[in-house]
């Protein structure tokens, strides 16, 4: 069974501030990592993706995250956040076993102020 | 317009009755999801298609019941509703294993 843990449940930041929002998980076999941010009223929407190669990942709006297998992490970050960051993210696991299934953190919601 | 659409967009309704949700994806996956989003925004997946056939079906109580009539509809009924149904019910698509796109949702609100 995996699991997936994201220690900070809200994060305040000022607009143009870094940001890293924190994952760790726990699953002894093959898996997909990912990060989904979620606007207040809408749906989720999907940043990035790691299976394999490359530990850094890029994602869209200047989003990147770090797998670390020593640290059981994939912390995403983003250098200078906009306003319109503001939402809840969400980092999620999905094990090699072909069904698609996401097993979910409990979200970060971060904040930015102008 | 390709997306995933899901109606209602709200739903109240009283202690017992039964209600039905609708999802339609116009991406062309094979694959669907229903998730259940509480008011803590905690996201539990609760069932899964993959071309019409049910892959992933979790822990839920026996009165939610998925329905899919081709694999770009996927629906969800729930045949008596209890208070602790209350939250938004997320349906998604994906080709298996690839990302995952969500519709807007819809709320439940159990009185």
């Amino acid at each position: 069974t995996q699991t997936v843990s994201q220690s900070d449940a809200h994060v305040t930041v000022f607009e143009g501030d870094s940001v890293e929002l924190r994952c760790n998980y726990s699953y002894g076999g093959s898996i997909y990592l990912s990060w989904y941010i979620q606007h207040h009223g809408h749906g989720l929407q999907f940043l990035l993706k790691y299976y394999s190669g490359n530990p850094v990942v890029q994602g869209v709006n200047g989003f990147e995250a770090e797998f670390s297998k020593s640290d059981s992490s994939f912390h995403l970050r983003k250098a200078s956040v906009h306003w319109s960051d503001s939402a809840v993210y969400f980092c999620a696991v999905s094990a090699n076993t072909n069904t698609g299934k996401l097993t979910f953190g409990d979200g970060t919601v971060l904040t930015v102020k102008p | 317009e390709t997306a995933v659409f899901q109606t209602p967009n709200y739903h109240v309704t009283q202690v017992g009755n039964e209600v039905s949700f609708n999802c339609k994806q116009t991406l062309g996956h094979d694959t669907m999801y229903w998730y259940k989003q509480d008011s803590k925004k905690l996201l539990k997946i609760m069932f899964s298609y993959n071309n019409k056939q049910l892959i992933v079906n979790e822990t839920v109580p026996r009165r939610f019941s998925p329905q899919s009539s081709d694999k770009a509809h996927l629906n969800l009924r729930i045949k008596s509703v209890e208070p602790e149904d209350s939250a938004v019910y997320l349906c998604a698509s994906s080709h298996r294993d690839a990302e995952q796109f969500f519709g807007p949702g819809t709320r439940l609100t159990v009185l």
